[in-house]
């Protein structure tokens, strides 16, 4: 079965750290790209930060960039999330997320589209003090 | 950054109703547009990719058009599974996907 499972989340004071783990699980975790997502409470869904299956291409929203770190360690089918100067307004719900490709061949050239077809069930950090 | 808008916010049905939901980019974004369902508590569940594809084991009730700037979520015809949040998401730029706000379906 393929699975995502997270943890790592919790009760935090505002300027500290946290680390996120994501366990992959049921598929050839080192050929996806990876992601994580986050929900404040009440909240629509925020894209947080993305990783290439080799980890050579990483992006970050702006509202966490320069505080989170987001990696993966292919071996042990683990992606991360390193959480640093927390805020507030960092309070959610986070989850892993799949990045699946489906290539399109039309009229000789292909086009690639990207969607998150297997997310985890979340886990939430809370920043407070 | 690529901004995505839903409209309604909110929409109340009935089951069997059809239920249309729509979402507008910024700017196009040709046909990479995903739709994703959400229930209270639980993880989003993708339904349709790249506009119109239906995710494997989606029932075909759901149904999605548009290209460009212009984005449509059909629900054929309601089932009581159904009523949930329901988000868009442009993968356009792969370098910082954005969603919808989101629109509530409630049962009327």
């Amino acid at each position: 079965e393929v699975q995502l499972v997270e943890s790592g989340g919790g009760l935090v004071k505002p300027g500290g750290s946290l680390r996120l783990s994501c366990a992959a699980s049921g598929f050839t975790f080192s050929s996806y790209s990876m992601n994580w997502v986050r929900q404040a409470p009440g909240k629509g869904l925020e894209w947080v930060s993305s990783i290439s299956s080799s980890s050579s291409y990483i992006y970050y929203a702006d509202s966490v960039k320069g505080r989170f770190t987001i990696s993966r360690d292919n071996a042990k089918n683990s992606l991360y999330l390193q959480m640093n100067s927390l805020r507030a307004e960092d309070t959610a719900v986070y989850y892993c997320a799949r990045d699946r490709v489906w290539q399109q061949l039309v009229l000789g050239q292909y086009y690639y589209y990207y969607y998150m077809d297997v997310w985890g069930k979340g886990t939430t950090v809370t920043v407070s003090s | 950054d690529i901004q995505m808008t839903q409209s309604p916010s909110s929409l109340s049905a009935s089951v069997g109703d059809r239920v249309t939901i729509t979402c507008r980019a910024s700017q196009s974004i040709s046909s990479y547009l995903n739709w994703y369902q959400q229930k209270p508590g639980k993880a989003p569940k993708l339904l349709i990719y790249a506009a119109s594809s239906l995710q494997s084991g989606v029932p075909s009730r759901f149904s999605g058009s548009g290209s460009g700037t212009d984005f449509t979520l059909t629900i054929s015809s309601l089932q009581p599974e159904d009523f949930a949040t329901y988000y868009c998401q442009q993968s356009y730029s792969t370098a910082g996907y954005t969603f919808g706000q989101g629109t509530k379906l409630e049962i009327k």
